[in-house]
């Protein structure tokens, strides 16, 4: 079946550094593909989406490529703040059915 | 995107109780999710829930522990029954509007 695979963290980071989270997945037919975000005691927030092949989802100064030759759809920021620490999840939505990677808690340090 | 409230936000119940969470969505939604995700992991979907029939349950889930109800095309509740401390999580709803989904705030269930 479906599903995401997305990079293990925690990540740990220093303010204005560039972020990079890998998410690779594996679909049939032509997924949409999302990145959430949940800050600390809240739920999950859309963060950006995608849905279909070469399409850039961007939001908040985050970016992501849908890639269908690599299957990917990795998570970019050319600077982090110390608001941006929370967990980012990626997703795929496909056939009525939505998946969801294990999520990668991102902290970023002053 | 569809505007979610969910309640409560929190709650701490004792082991053997029943707590049910409630979700009200701003439009009418064919389909409610609800989904469960336990301390470091991610999302797992519970059941399905359409109005005007059974909620779909998926695997590992069952009717008895995890009611639904789906009154309405704007409204449903989860109940989680006969708690115990590994029910302790954070229960999501969620609807799907304009390719994608949108969930509340979430309700963190802690049982003692």
């Amino acid at each position: 079946g479906d599903s995401v695979t997305q990079m293990e963290g925690p990540v740990t980071l220093s303010e204005e550094a560039f972020l990079t989270i890998n998410c690779t997945y594996t679909a049939t037919g032509y997924p949409s593909l999302f990145w959430y975000v949940q800050y600390p005691g809240e739920g999950l927030q859309l963060l950006l989406k995608a849905t279909k092949a070469d399409d850039k989802g961007s939001n908040k100064g985050f970016e992501a490529t849908y890639r269908k030759e690599t299957t990917s759809f990795h998570l970019e920021k050319g600077s982090v703040q110390v608001s941006d620490s929370a967990v980012y999840f990626c997703a795929l939505h496909n056939n009525n059915d939505m998946r969801f990677g294990a999520g990668t808690r991102l902290t970023v340090k002053p | 995107s569809a505007v979610i409230s969910q309640k409560p936000s929190r709650d701490i119940c004792q082991r053997g109780t029943s707590l049910t969470i409630q979700c009200q969505v701003d439009s009418q939604v064919t389909m409610m999710f609800w989904y469960r995700q336990q301390p470091g992991q991610s999302l797992t979907l519970i059941a399905t829930a359409n109005q005007g029939s059974e909620a779909t349950y998926e695997s590992g889930f069952v009717i008895d522990k995890f009611p639904i109800s789906r009154p309405n095309l704007t409204f449903s509740t989860l109940t989680v029954s006969n708690m115990s401390p590994e029910d302790s999580s954070i229960y999501l709803c969620s609807v799907e509007r304009g390719g994608g989904y949108t969930f509340g705030s979430g309700t963190r269930l802690t049982v003692v």
